[in-house]
């Protein structure tokens, strides 16, 4: 079946320093990627969707400057986050699709940050 | 977003059937009823969907009601392995192929 890779699994920086984090559709080309984050105990939140050749489009109260987003290519997606904080510590889960209605949503396997 | 409901716990014993319930009143005619689990520390995973008639895969069975305003996931026989977060989403041709998380069940088996 259809993978979605996700790098790094896990990753630790210091406050203020950048992170970037890496989506791939394996088996399948994906014009649109999506990205979640999810916090301890809670459910996956909708950050923002990643279209090929365009600009993402994030969802309300998700800074854009802070969470830069690139799908320079039909396989692959990009999460950055910047400046990074404290707060920002999450587990950051990324989708695929493919472009038929109502079929099965693929996700990576997830990033832990861990901003220190 | 259509919403659903789900219960926020339940409990079964192993080699047991499961059935995970889930309420969406709101459904409209082209929404697609999306069940997916979540392990712990993992990305969530696909389980089984539908539209209008029931389904079944080697994972589970998809039970709709007549009226789609329910659906019920089927755990034939649940093992150690099966203890998730199990979300039911629907897949809504309005929302651009987003899929919106509720807060799923946590399904515990028991030895």
């Amino acid at each position: 079946g259809a993978v979605v890779s996700q790098h790094p699994s896990r990753v630790i920086c210091k406050s203020g320093t950048s992170v970037k984090i890496e989506c791939r559709s394996l088996d399948f080309q994906a014009t649109t990627m999506f990205w979640y984050r999810q916090f301890p105990k809670q459910s996956l939140m909708l950050m923002a969707t990643s279209n090929e050749g365009s600009k993402a489009t994030y969802e309300q109260g998700v800074e854009k400057d802070k969470f830069l987003i690139n799908h320079a290519s039909l396989t692959l997606s990009t999460l950055t986050v910047t400046s990074a904080h404290p707060e920002d510590s999450s587990f950051y889960i990324c989708s695929a699709q493919r472009q038929v209605h109502g079929t099965e949503a693929f996700f990576g396997q997830g990033t832990r940050l861990t901003v220190v | 977003d259509a919403k659903t409901t789900q219960p926020n716990s339940m409990e079964s014993n192993e080699e047991e059937p499961v059935h995970l319930p889930c309420n969406h009143s709101t459904i409209s005619g082209t929404d697609y009823i999306h069940w997916y689990r979540q392990l712990p520390s993992q990305g969530p995973e696909y389980v089984i969907h539908g539209l209008t008639s029931n389904v079944n895969n080697r994972m589970a069975s998809l039970a709709i009601a007549e009226d789609r305003k329910s659906s019920t996931l089927i755990l034939h026989r649940a093992t150690l392995r099966d203890a998730a977060v199990y979300y039911c989403i629907l897949w809504m041709r309005t929302s651009g192929s987003r899929l919106t998380f509720g807060e799923g069940t946590q399904l515990t088996v028991n030895p």
